[in-house]
């Protein structure tokens, strides 16, 4: 079964700033999807990035960006130009095309607190 | 921009009690999940559901808990005889096709068994 892990519990930023969030993953497959979800205070899942495992290239949407290492099973989000309403938590999740019921592995989470 | 709607947002409900959680997927989504999230917890997959039938479900999903289309629009889940620890927030998805899509969710329905 894959796992994905988080080993930020919480990350702290100055606005304006950048910050690296981390995670790995488990898996066997060669073939598969990884997720970044923002859920803000109001709790939605909103999705950020998504990376297809067999594009080489780093998914990239507006000050948000990937580094995808697959060899090393990462997959970490990168948020430039941090702005307050970046302060939410955000789980990385995995699914993979094969899966039957097409359901998603989500991490541990990691809160990012945006300092003014 | 289509969007997954649920309902209640919030719902309160006695120990033992049944309840039935709402969600409205996209359209033309074919694919609909339901995921929970216990308080400080991380998102656990539940039940996916495709052509009207469950495609995948975890060990959470029991025989407490079933899922329905009921009329072609609305996708539900029933949590029969409730207990404390069903307690959490209940996120609906939906996505249009298997593997090559992403999944959108709800805002969710936070569930509170007293």
């Amino acid at each position: 079964a894959q796992t994905v892990t988080q080993s930020q519990p919480e990350m702290s930023v100055q606005e304006a700033e950048t910050v690296t969030l981390s995670c790995t993953y488990d898996t066997s497959e060669s073939d598969y999807y990884l997720f970044w979800y923002k859920q803000p205070p109001s709790r939605q899942m909103i999705l950020v990035i998504r990376q297809e495992a067999y594009k080489q290239q780093n998914a990239t949407e507006n000050r948000f960006s990937v580094n995808f290492q697959k060899a090393a099973k990462s997959f970490s989000l990168k948020i430039s130009d941090s702005q307050l309403g970046d302060a939410a938590m955000y789980f990385c999740a995995y699914r993979s095309p094969k899966a039957a019921g097409n359901k998603l592995t989500f991490g541990g989470g990691t809160r990012v607190l945006v300092k003014p | 921009e289509p969007e997954v709607t649920q309902t209640p947002s919030h719902q309160v409900t006695q120990m033992g009690q049944e309840v039935i959680l709402r969600c409205v997927p996209i359209s033309n989504h074919l694919y609909f999940y339901w995921y929970r999230q216990i308080l400080g917890q991380k998102v656990e997959f539940l039940v996916s559901f495709y052509n009207n039938e469950i495609s995948e479900k975890s060990e959470i999903f029991d025989d407490q808990f079933s899922v329905e289309r009921p009329d072609g629009s609305n996708f539900t889940l029933k949590i029969r005889s409730t207990k404390l620890e069903d307690s959490a927030m209940y996120f609906c998805a939906s996505s249009e096709l298997l593997g090559h899509t992403e999944a959108f969710f709800g805002q969710g329905t936070r569930l509170t068994v007293v």
